[in-house]
């Protein structure tokens, strides 16, 4: 069974719009959430993790218990914000589970 | 510091062949992640290292996957009698000591298996 959910594979936006990609995740326990982001050329790296509920370059992303959703958004998207992002989930112990990615595009 | 290196970055077998990929996780990590990533896909988690302890090897498609870490630090993936559906990015992520699944993740830039 899926256990992280990435809806849209490709999104495109204009600069200075904003942007949300979403994310929803099937587990019953108590998540722990996180954002991966690739940028071209480039190796995987964290972007946040909801624990720390902290901004990076403009992100923010809310867990939402009730919706089983972890979307990340931004206010205003920038070029450099064109990138592959993962949505993951880490379970208690060992096992992490990635989405399948959406590709964000912004148009200059 | 040095990242996570993983060697090699490019890797071609015939089908049939074993194949041992490499992971140098960050220097004092003690924890070590393999995931396998096919095309369009996000990465899937195959197994996780704790020191040279193989905590869990759940996600290892088949029997013909073996991941070892004799001494805690650098960690191989062996592929025997490789197949065409084992074609994929293979990623290594190491992180330091805590509770792996609240820690960060530092990922290697991956090796590209390609079954011929």
């Amino acid at each position: 069974a899926q256990r992280v959910t990435q809806p849209e594979k490709l999104l495109s936006v204009f600069k200075g719009a904003p942007v949300e990609l979403k994310c929803n995740y099937s587990y019953s326990g108590s998540p722990e959430l996180f954002w991966y982001v690739q940028y071209s050329r480039q190796r995987l790296q964290l972007l946040l993790r909801h624990i720390s509920r902290e901004s990076i370059k403009g992100f923010t992303a809310d867990l939402n218990k009730g919706e089983t959703s972890f979307h990340l958004k931004k206010p205003f998207a920038q070029e450099e914000d064109s990138a592959m992002y993962y949505c993951a989930l880490g379970l208690t112990g060992n096992q992490f589970y990635f989405g399948t990615g959406t590709s964000l595009t912004v148009i200059p | 510091g040095a990242g996570v290196s993983q060697s090699p970055r490019y890797k071609v077998a015939k089908r049939g062949q074993d194949v041992a990929l490499r992971c140098d996780p960050i220097s004092g990590h003690v924890s070590l992640f393999w995931y396998q990533q096919a095309l369009g896909q996000g990465p899937e988690f195959l197994t996780y290292f704790q020191n040279e302890a193989q905590l869990d090897k759940s996600g290892l498609p088949s029997d013909r996957f073996f991941a070892e870490r004799p001494e805690g630090s650098v960690s191989t993936l062996k592929i025997q009698r490789t197949q065409q559906e084992d074609s994929a990015v293979y990623l290594c992520a190491s992180s330091s000591p805590g509770v792996p699944a609240t820690d960060t993740q530092y990922f290697g830039p991956g090796t590209r298996l390609t079954v011929l």
